[in-house]
């Protein structure tokens, strides 16, 4: 089955600054993979997904990439807010979806 | 509005007893999950369902039980609560089995005594 490894567990950054969240995964056989942001004390919600056949997507300032042949995607968040202080799941999907432990983003005023 | 609801939200048990937590969905999602959080263990599978009358294990099914009578229902069962089962639950649903968004409920906060 899939296992999804995320890194890294705790990531600070100052206001205004880019941040990076990589995950790995291990079934070649995924072709889905959603990221979640999950707010204190609330539910964890879809915020940007990619499909195997693409290698990047865009929403305004976050953006996923994806490499399928190294297996694995990154999560990147530009001009970061307090807003996006946050916990952020990926996942991977084969025949079912399989999340990471997590990364906890701290914006730093 | 098509929602996903949880209950009870909070519920303190006794090691040993039998505790249900119900999760009710109106989006008529075929694909339902159950999901337990951990502090260092982010979200794990505990079981899931695509459809009725179908149940499947997931990573962490061992000592949990479901069962998918209707579309708008998939309850969890924990037949003899364990302190190792103290953990905040999510149910989930989606109109995809593994490709599309997860809706989640708001949670159910389990402590096992």
């Amino acid at each position: 089955g899939e296992n999804v490894e995320q890194h890294p567990s705790t990531l600070s950054v100052q206001e205004g600054d880019s941040a990076v969240i990589k995950c790995t995964y291990s079934d070649s056989a995924s072709n889905y993979f959603p990221w979640y942001k999950q707010e204190l004390g609330k539910r964890p919600q879809l915020i940007i997904d990619i499909r195997s056949n693409v290698g990047e997507k865009k929403d305004q300032r976050i953006a996923v990439t994806l490499n399928k042949t190294a297996k694995h995607f990154s999560l990147h968040i530009t001009e970061t807010q307090p807003e996006d202080s946050a916990v952020y799941f990926c996942a991977g999907a084969d025949d079912k979806i399989i999340f990471g432990k997590g990364t906890r983003l701290h914006i730093l005023p | 509005d098509a929602e996903i609801t949880q209950s009870p939200r909070h519920k303190i048990t006794e090691t040993g007893r039998q505790v249900t937590l119900a999760c009710h969905q109106t989006w008529n999602h075929n694909n339902m999950f159950w999901y337990r959080q951990d502090l260092g263990h982010g979200l794990r599978l505990i079981h899931y369902s695509y459809g009725v009358q179908d149940t499947n294990k997931g990573e962490v099914s061992d000592g949990y039980s479901v069962s998918r009578s209707n579309t708008e229902d998939l309850p969890l069962t924990l037949e003899s609560a364990a302190s190792s089962q103290t953990s905040v639950y999510f149910c989930a649903s989606s109109d995809t089995p593994n490709t599309g968004e997860l809706f989640f409920g708001e949670g159910s906060r389990l402590t096992v005594l």
